[in-house]
């Protein structure tokens, strides 16, 4: 079964603290790893993507760790803020789906709240 | 500004009733999706469409139906058949061929009266 399991389902952290979202997956076709970002009220925003190629990637204050023989890959929120806080979902779909569809399996969200 | 459109921002159906929500993309993208969202579980994807006149079943289809007549436009009818509708409704876009990255519109929030 295509399934990604993310964990916390919920995060509370200081600002300026370290925050750490973790998700795995089952299906070795998956090769590629988007994070999104939903405030309350609006649709998904795409925050960062891997590929298995690499193992780390980082923009700004975030990072996505990726462990291929694990089949598992993280969100590092560095110097987090008030305004990070959001719904962050962890997602894999397979490039090799065809056409124009990618279906994307998407874990079940971290509830993340940085206190001030 | 290219992207997705959503209307209405809320919707109310009443028992027994099928009700229409739009989406629009003019991003040229060829593929697009709606999700439906529940408080944690996740988005789980109710029907998606590559090209124009083609579309296939989701992981939730039941009680719901779609149409893609043009490549920038993919309503999605929730029926009488779906018992328990109320939910936020995401559409998505994809250009597809090389690209992954999935566009989300703002959503509609649908309740029942």
């Amino acid at each position: 079964q295509q399934q990604v399991k993310q964990s916390p389902q919920s995060l509370i952290v200081q600002k300026g603290g370290i925050s750490i979202i973790n998700c795995a997956y089952e299906n070795t076709a998956f090769d590629y790893f988007p994070w999104y970002q939903q405030f309350p009220g609006k649709g998904p925003a795409l925050l960062i993507a891997i590929r298995p190629d690499v193992s780390e990637k980082k923009e700004g204050r975030f990072t996505i760790s990726f462990n291929k023989s694990a089949k598992q890959f993280s969100l590092h929120i560095m110097d987090s803020q008030p305004g990070d806080s959001a719904t962050y979902f962890c997602a894999a779909t397979s490039s090799y789906s065809g056409g124009s569809n990618y279906k994307l399996t998407f874990g079940k969200g971290t509830l993340l709240t940085v206190n001030p | 500004d290219g992207g997705i459109t959503q209307s209405p921002k809320y919707l109310f159906r009443k028992e027994g009733q099928n009700v229409t929500l739009s989406c629009e993309q003019n991003l040229n993208h060829d593929a697009m999706y709606w999700y439906r969202q529940d408080p944690g579980q996740g988005l789980r994807l109710i029907y998606y469409s590559q090209i124009v006149n083609d579309f296939q079943k989701g992981d939730i289809a039941e009680g719901y139906s779609v149409s893609r007549e043009k490549k920038e436009s993919f309503p999605l009818t929730v029926t009488s058949a779906q018992k328990n509708p109320t939910a936020f409704y995401l559409c998505a876009s994809t250009e597809g061929w090389g690209d992954e990255t999935q566009y989300f519109g703002p959503g509609t929030r649908l309740l029942v009266l």
